[in-house]
């Protein structure tokens, strides 16, 4: 099966833009988690969906949001972006709503200028 | 207090060695824990999971659980340059759906 995968991998943008991310899971997998990950906080878990539902969300402001469609691929979207939101940005697919086990993409790196 | 807490290191052991990397965490109610391999630059990889308290191993690696102290360990057995990186403990408590991290202890595996 392929992996997860992330687009872009790359991006720059400058404060005040808004970003829009992609992720399509491992095929099957109908489960999508997004975090990010700083050299200061870590790796920080933003929010989660299921069936094209958001069933949990992290401790981040309401810039950070997602969706996810029928096929589960999902989207992020960062909006007003700000100099600290420059991170990578993972995406982690589980197979099904009883599994713990996630599998990570390669992720986006977002450097905010 | 952390969530969950591991050392920074780094670590630093010869080749062929025993690297034990150790983590606690906070929540008793966390019930699945994983390792999670992270080169520089790259995502994270899954090595292994453990849900039971004792010892599951797998190949080279061996996942240690202790519920009642709130610890869980990675051993890699005959440590390879290769397995230099940052190792990332992760718990996941009961209808969370989301993973915790620890910081990370990186590890250095000298030829």
């Amino acid at each position: 099966k392929a992996g997860v995968t992330q687009t872009p991998r790359y991006l720059i943008k400058t404060r005040g833009q808004q970003v829009t991310l992609s992720c399509s899971p491992i095929s099957g997998h109908r489960s999508v988690s997004w975090y990010q990950q700083t050299p200061g906080q870590g790796l920080q878990f933003l929010f989660e969906y299921f069936s094209e539902t958001q069933r949990n969300k992290g401790n981040f402001p309401g810039r950070f949001s997602g969706r996810q469609f029928s096929n589960s691929r999902s989207e992020m979207n960062v909006s007003t972006l700000e100099l600290g939101d420059s991170a990578l940005y993972l995406c982690a697919s589980r197979d099904s709503g009883s599994s713990d086990t996630q599998y990570f993409g390669p992720g986006t790196r977002l450097t905010v200028l | 207090q952390k969530e969950v807490e591991q050392n920074s290191g780094p670590l630093s052991v010869p080749e062929g060695a025993i690297a034990s990397l150790n983590c606690t965490y906070s929540d008793r109610g966390s019930q699945s824990f994983f390792w999670y391999r992270q080169y520089s630059g790259k995502s994270p990889e899954l090595i292994m999971f453990i849900y039971s308290n004792g010892d599951k191993e797998d190949g080279r690696f061996t996942a240690q659980l202790n519920k009642a102290s709130q610890y869980v360990s990675l051993l890699i057995r005959d440590s390879q340059p290769s397995d230099s990186a940052t190792y990332l403990c992760a718990v996941n408590a009961v209808g969370r759906r989301a993973l915790t991290f620890g910081s990370g202890t990186r590890l250095q595996v000298q030829p």
